[in-house]
């Protein structure tokens, strides 16, 4: 069983810039979210796909936006990059039918500069 | 609103001793989740348990085990005998019981286990 993998793992972009983040969610995983991690923070929920919609957000900007594809991997997209965006970005994965934990890729760490 | 607090923002510990991470969260629903996480350096956020609002009953896993007091609004985990790969920072989550909304995570502790 394949479990969640993102990249890249590690970015640095400059302010102003643009950033896409990509996930692969656990095989048989047909919800993604995800979450941003500031440094020294707990994850703060960004949003949620189902079925290539989003189902869910959190208190984030429009500037962060995202993507579900058929074969329910994700992208989320930041764009305008400010220096507050630095964080590591988790991707989680869950079936949406069975109750139970978030199953948590490595994350991407971006550093904006 | 749904809040999460972790007062301890960072333990050290000599191996070997036993060390109670405290866990205090604040909810509206009478039925909800409250989970633990462990973080390690690798950045991955490590499933530790599940517990949902109607079972009290305390939990043992190996080392490992936690106190949930709804009178107190409290989930507390103890791990018993540390040991050096403890080492990582804790997470205290808490869901509504439906499992579609997202987690509300606690500021974690970083435990530093000692050899």
């Amino acid at each position: 069983e394949t479990g969640v993998t993102q990249s890249p793992t590690h970015l640095i972009k400059t302010r102003g810039q643009q950033v896409t983040l990509r996930c692969s969610s656990q095989s048989g995983h047909n919800t993604v979210s995800w979450y941003q991690q500031a440094l020294g923070q707990g994850p703060q929920f960004i949003f949620q796909y189902y079925r290539e919609e989003e189902n869910g957000r959190g208190n984030f900007p429009p500037r962060f936006s995202g993507l579900q594809f058929p074969n329910y991997s994700s992208e989320l997209n930041v764009n305008a990059l400010e220096l507050d965006d630095s964080a590591l970005y988790l991707c989680a994965s869950r079936d949406r039918f069975i109750t139970g934990e978030l199953f948590f890729g490595e994350g991407s760490r971006l550093t904006v500069l | 609103a749904q809040k999460v607090t972790q007062a301890q923002t960072e333990i050290s510990v000599v191996e070997k001793e036993d060390v109670t991470l405290d866990c205090v969260y604040e909810t509206r629903d009478t039925t909800y989740y409250l989970f633990w996480y462990k973080q390690p350096p690798s950045g991955e956020l490590v499933f530790l348990i599940r517990r949902n609002s109607f079972d009290e009953q305390n939990e043992i896993s190996g080392r490992y085990s936690w106190n949930f007091q709804k009178s107190t609004s409290s989930f507390n985990f103890t791990i018993t005998a540390s040991q050096v790969v403890d080492s990582a920072v804790y997470f205290c989550a808490l869901s509504d019981i439906s499992g579609n909304t997202p987690l509300v995570f606690g500021k974690g502790t970083r435990l530093s286990v000692i050899a």
